[in-house]
Formats: structure tokens, sequence, C-alpha cells
């Protein structure tokens, strides 16, 4: 099983470009999430998903945007990328009102913006 | 709101020594703790969790963690560490489906 799959792995953009970093899971998980990890802050909350069709702020999402396309995608948008998003990317997911289960991560996407 | 402190940025241990990396929690009721472990250039791997009953829950690669509700507290330890630990460990606390993640310490086995 592939787990949670994100693409692409590694990105430059320029400061003002947009992207859409994927993610995929094939877990059946309802939940999703978007982290981003910055050395000595840990993993911080950007958006998540409890089920299909909702999405919610988490704690970092100035500058992003989110689409829940259907119970496998999870897809987080930059419309004008700065250089304060440069970061490590994380997507995750969960079974929805579990809390005795953790998360399963994808390998995560490297993003710099210059 | 939950909280998940990791006191050390790194920690180093000579292989074959044990090894403890700390990790404090504030949370309302009762918590559901995780420990995750990060390899180079990969995403989050799941360690162990303690949910409820025994204190000390085992986990992979032959790590532990002693849960203590009086000190608010959730340390992993493991007997012998070995070169391969060297990683970057996560604390998190699951309380009401959302993980809080502490800012990760940075283990170090040297031979």
């Amino acid at each position: 099983n592939a787990g949670v799959t994100q693409t692409p792995k590694f990105q430059v953009l320029k400061t003002g470009q947009s992207m859409t970093l994927q993610c995929a899971q094939d877990m059946n998980h309802n939940s999703m999430y978007w982290y981003r990890q910055d050395p000595g802050m840990g993993l911080r909350l950007i958006y998540y998903s409890a089920s299909e069709g909702t999405t919610d702020k988490g704690e970092v999402p100035n500058g992003y945007n989110v689409s829940r396309l259907n119970k496998r995608e999870f897809s987080l948008r930059l419309e004008s990328a700065a250089p304060s998003q440069t970061s490590v990317y994380f997507c995750a997911s969960s079974e929805a009102g579990q809390r005795n289960y953790g998360y399963t991560f994808g390998s995560g996407t490297r993003l710099t913006v210059v | 709101a939950q909280s998940v402190a990791q006191p050390e940025d790194q920690v180093n241990v000579a292989e074959g020594n044990p090894l403890t990396v700390k990790c404090t929690y504030s949370v309302s009721g009762n918590p559901y703790l995780f420990w995750y472990v990060q390899y180079p250039n990969r995403g989050l791997q799941f360690l162990l969790k303690y949910i409820t009953g025994d204190n000390l829950v085992k986990g992979s690669y032959g790590f532990e963690a002693e849960f203590n509700k009086s000190q608010t507290s959730f340390h992993l330890k493991k007997p012998s560490a070995l070169v391969s630990d060297s990683a970057l460990y996560f604390c998190a606390v699951n309380y009401g489906n959302m993980l809080t993640f502490g800012g990760g310490t940075r283990l170090m086995v040297k031979p």
C-alpha cells in the first residue's frame, strides 16, 4: 500500500508565483491534514479536513488555501508565494473520531521560495 | 488548549548507553500521547502511543515510553542506543482528534 503520497517532492518558486501541492491517501481515511515543518518549531497545522466536503483552518492558515477534492485527495495551494513560506510541507491522514489512532504521514514536499 | 514541550533540542548519547528523550504535556482531561520519529528526508513514522492502562508502553525498534500523570510527562526511552537511532523525534498529544506536536528533539548516537 502506498499510504499517503505527496507530489512534488521538491519545488523552487519565485516570489509571487503560485502552485498546488497534491496529496492522496489510499487508506479510506476520513480526515486529512496539511502541516509545515520549520527548524525548531516542530510541525504546525495549516489546514485540515475532518471529512469529505469540509475544511477548517489550523494554526497558520494565512497565505494558503485548500481543496478536499474527494475522500482520497486533499490539495494545498499557495496563491502568491512568499519567502516566509519556504518550508517542508507534510500531508497526513487519520480515521475521523478515533483519538487512539495516530496519523499516517506522507514523505513531504520541500519548497523553497526565492 | 493542549500543548507539548520537548525541552531539549538535541540529545547526545554513546552507542550502547541508555537514552531518554523528554516530553511534557498540558491538556485538560485524559491525554492520548504519541511518539514519532523522522529520518532525514522522510515523513514522520509512528513509534508508540499511550491511551490507557500500563504506564510503560513499548513500541517499535526497542523504544518504550513512560507515562507519568503527576508530572505530566511522557519520556521516550531505550535501554541501549544504536547509531541507527539517530533521527528527529517528536512527541504529540491528541485531543479532540487533533494532533499537537512538540518542537522535536534531535537524537545523535555516536559510535
